[in-house]
């Protein structure tokens, strides 16, 4: 199986500087990789993935995503961020061949931004 | 990415009644289904995944005669809720994973705030 640890369970920011959110993974296989963003009272919606290729990958929204093999990591980072980036975000796995897809998520990572 | 939609999307019921909430797959055909739940400041549960036509397969600890799951159809698949209780008040989102599609994506829908009395 695999799972995916968030570091942090709280991030606060000011408006308009970097940050990054840690995930890290534990697989037997290879995996698919993905972040998704969650707004209160709402779903989740995808920010990026990454499936193959480029280990570096740009998503929505101004996110981008590093995938490292080596230290199984996929950190999230955005050079800047606003006020409306204030969200829970969820790192989360799936084995690649997997019949079903089951992602596995992380905890969370609440990002707040202050002005 | 794909549109799902979930209705309702937030629900108050009496205790002992059951809500059923519906999971569509508005624009591909949905193959397979995840139910999960979540509480408050927490990470997303999965409950169950149904593939359409056969019966869903829930996880460790869920209980199949309390969360019944029906995929109708490939856009359709619905929770219900039976002799709700206090304690089954939660969030529910379902998510869907596009016919065909080998790179396990997933599109989520909105969620369902269910409050049981």
């Amino acid at each position: 199986a695999q799972s995916v640890t968030q570091l942090d369970s709280q991030v606060p920011v000011f408006e308009e500087a970097p940050v990054e959110l840690r995930c890290n993974y534990s697989s037997s296989v290879s995996v698919y990789l993905f972040w998704y963003v969650q707004y209160p009272n709402q779903g989740l919606q995808l920010l990026l993935k990454y499936l193959s290729g480029s280990t570096l990958v740009k998503g929505i929204n101004g996110f981008e995503a590093e995938f490292n093999k080596s230290q199984t990591s996929f950190h999230l980072r955005k050079p800047s961020v606003h006020i409306s980036d204030t969200a829970e975000y969820f790192c989360a796995v799936s084995a690649r061949g997997s019949t079903l897809g089951r992602l596995y998520f992380g905890r969370g990572t609440q990002l707040t931004v202050w002005p | 990415g794909a549109v799902v939609s979930q209705h309702p999307s937030w629900v108050i019921c009496k205790s002992g009644t059951s809500v059923k909430i519906e999971c569509r797959s508005l624009d591909f055909q949905a193959t397979t289904m995840f139910w999960y739940r979540q509480f408050p400041k927490q990470s997303l549960m999965l409950m169950a995944t149904s593939n359409e036509g056969s019966k869903a397969t829930y996880e460790q600890g869920v209980e199949k005669d309390k969360f019944l799951i029906n995929h109708a159809s490939l856009t359709l698949s619905t929770l219900t809720v039976t002799s709700a209780h206090p304690e089954d008040s939660s969030f529910y989102i379902c998510s869907v994973r596009e016919r065909g599609s080998g790179r396990n994506e997933q599109f989520f829908g909105p969620g369902t705030r269910l409050t049981v009395l």
